[in-house]
This record gives C-alpha cells, structure tokens and sequence, in this order.
C-alpha cells in the first residue's frame, strides 16, 4: 500500500459545481497534512495546511479523519483558475519527512 | 512568493556528462531539498540540508550528490547523468525540518540526459 494515495482522476467539473477529494495515508502517526496546487508545468504551491478540527479558506474546506486516515479537500463553486492538479502531503510520522501523493487532476469546464 | 531561485531552468546534455544545479533562496531558511518530479511517481525527495554542509539522503540520492557551503545555496550535483535522470527538479525550503512546516518551492529545472 502506498504511504499516501490520491485518485488520479481527472475530475471534470462545470463551473460552478461543487468538488471533492480525498487522500487516504497509512501511517497512523502522521501530524501534518497539507494540500498543495501545481499547475502544469509549474511549482507545487501550498493551498492550506489541514487542522484536526477542520479548516476553511474562502471556497476551500479541508477535513481531517484520523480514524479512517484519510484528509479532504472541498471545493464550492469552482472556478476555470481552479484547473490544476491538487496534491495530497503528509508527513511520515517519526521520520517528520514530507510525503507527496501523485495529484488529483481537477478540470473546471465553461 | 518565497525568494527562491533555481538555475539553470532547462538543461539538456549527454549521457556521463556531469551537471550541477543550483538552488538561491534569500529566506534564511535552515532546510533545503531536491526533489525529483516523475509521471506516477510524484515528488520524490533526492537529498536535503539541515544547516551548512550538514545534509542527508533522501529516498532517491542514488547517483546525486549535495553541496551546501552557505546558508542561501544547496547544488545538486549528478556526476555521471543518466537517461533514467531525466525529470524536473525542485528545489524546496522550509523553516522547519520536523515535517510540521510546509515546504516552499523553487519553479523548478527541466533537465533532458539524451
């Protein structure tokens, strides 16, 4: 099983549509969980870190649940800019090292 | 955006030929890292740095080697490139190495080994 794992997708969506990953991870002992944005054939760039109690940002909800070991991303009344590849990271509990999932390809359509 | 500068942006040469990269951040951060970025693989960490000339292995340091002789540099350096070298490398920083901390990322070098 693989430390962290997103569905690939792509996940196409009118605008407007309201959108939902999620990221499953296996170490028990993770604390940090974080998700980023990449463009195509840019840098990843940090969208929010995720809090245990849940946590929004303008359109974005992350969700934390640590009992099923999985953290989500919602995102509410999507927008053409929102097109990008959404990754999962999560840290690997006691080697504190950050571990990226693959991406969830996410494409917003007029 | 985080002061983060890598060069060259795009690298293309032969195979056994030897290539440095480079990462400049202007942050003061402690950590550094190399990150390699594949098709079905993600980002996969290749070396990193806690403090000058204090580094370690990432997952993938096969075949890479690291340098950091001052806080705002850390070189990537591929002594003998292979074909199986060809990705996007990203440099990242963060304040923290205890994986609480976010990483911040460089806009990456596209190198080709032909």
């Amino acid at each position: 099983r693989k430390e962290v794992e997103q569905d690939p997708g792509p996940f196409n969506v009118p605008e407007g549509a309201t959108v939902a990953f999620n990221c499953t991870y296996s170490n028990s002992a993770s604390q940090s969980f974080f998700w980023y944005r990449q463009d195509c054939r840019k840098e990843p760039k940090l969208l929010m870190s995720v809090y245990s109690s849940g946590n929004e940002d303008g359109r974005f909800t992350a969700q934390l649940n640590r009992a099923s070991q999985y953290i989500s991303l919602l995102i509410r009344d999507s927008k053409l800019s929102d097109s990008a590849t959404y990754l999962c990271v999560v840290n690997g509990g006691a080697t504190n090292k950050l571990i990226f999932g693959t991406g969830t390809l996410l494409a917003v359509q007029p | 955006d985080a002061g983060i500068t890598q060069s060259p942006r795009h690298k293309v040469t032969e195979t056994g030929t030897p290539v440095t990269l480079r990462c400049h951040q202007t942050e003061n951060h402690r950590y550094m890292y190399w990150y390699r970025q594949d098709p079905g693989h993600g980002l996969r960490l290749i070396h990193y740095s806690y403090g000058v000339k204090d580094t370690d292995k990432g997952e993938v340091s096969d075949g890479y080697s690291v340098s950091r002789s001052k806080t705002e540099d850390f070189l990537l350096t591929l002594e003998s490139a292979t074909s199986s070298q060809t990705s996007v490398y990203f440099c990242a920083i963060s304040e923290s190495g205890r994986g609480g901390s976010p990483l911040h990322f460089g806009n990456g070098t596209r190198l080709t080994v032909t």
